[in-house]
């Protein structure tokens, strides 16, 4: 079945990098993928990896991915206070899926 | 460039009432359509999909139900709510061929009483 894990909570200091980590169980994953969560709003798709790559940069983001321990992170360097919010990890299934697998969200407070 | 719209973005309803609530897409066609659930302190869940209008798939068995009455509106129907079912839902869409690329919409706080 499928099972993906977050921390709940992460607080960092406004200029540090963060990192944030999830796993899974399902070794079928065809796409991982980041979303972030502002307060009240929708999700918001960051960015999302192909499970044959290990890992895929975009601007202060780097995803992660160890496909051999089913871990992927999400590092965001510099981080800024308008960086805090829900960020869910998620994967899909397979090649006919239409849906994703969620974790529960890492609550990812920047102190100033 | 592609909108997607909830509405309410909160409601509060008694036990045993009825529930509809709503997603419009603007800016694309023929887009695949999904409601998700988040409850609290738990991840999200999908509900129900949609390739087409009138085709619905649901994920979950319970008193919820879908419809897809026109090509970008997708509704979200109980005709007696329990309290099990206060969340946060969700309304995203894809692009046909691009379905694991999911946006959502700004999602509706349901708090059943």
């Amino acid at each position: 079945g499928e099972d993906v894990e977050q921390s709940l909570f992460l607080s960092v200091r406004e200029g540090d990098s963060s990192v944030i980590n999830c796993t899974y169980t399902d070794s079928s994953s065809t796409y991982l993928y980041w979303y972030k969560q502002e307060p009240g709003a929708g999700l918001q798709l960051l960015t999302y990896i192909f499970s044959n790559m290990d890992m895929k940069q975009d601007q202060r983001l780097t995803v992660l991915l160890n496909k051999k321990d089913k871990h992927l992170s999400l590092r965001i360097a510099d981080t800024q206070t308008g960086d805090s919010a829900i960020y869910f990890c998620a994967e899909s299934i397979g090649t006919g899926a239409n849906n994703l697998f969620f974790g529960t969200g890492t609550r990812l407070t920047v102190i100033p | 460039s592609q909108t997607i719209h909830q509405w309410p973005a909160t409601l509060v309803q008694p036990v045993g009432s009825p529930l509809s609530l709503e997603c419009t897409v603007e800016g694309t066609s023929n887009p695949n359509l999904y409601w998700y659930r988040q409850a609290a302190g738990r991840g999200l869940q999908l509900l129900f999909y949609s390739v087409g209008i009138g085709q619905i798939s649901s994920e979950v068995p319970q008193n919820l139900s879908a419809s897809r009455p026109q090509d970008r509106q997708f509704i979200l129907s109980s005709k007696k709510l329990l309290l099990s079912d206060s969340g946060f839902y969700l309304c995203a869409w894809s692009l046909k061929g691009r379905k694991r690329e999911q946006y959502f919409g700004p999602g509706t706080r349901l708090t059943v009483t």
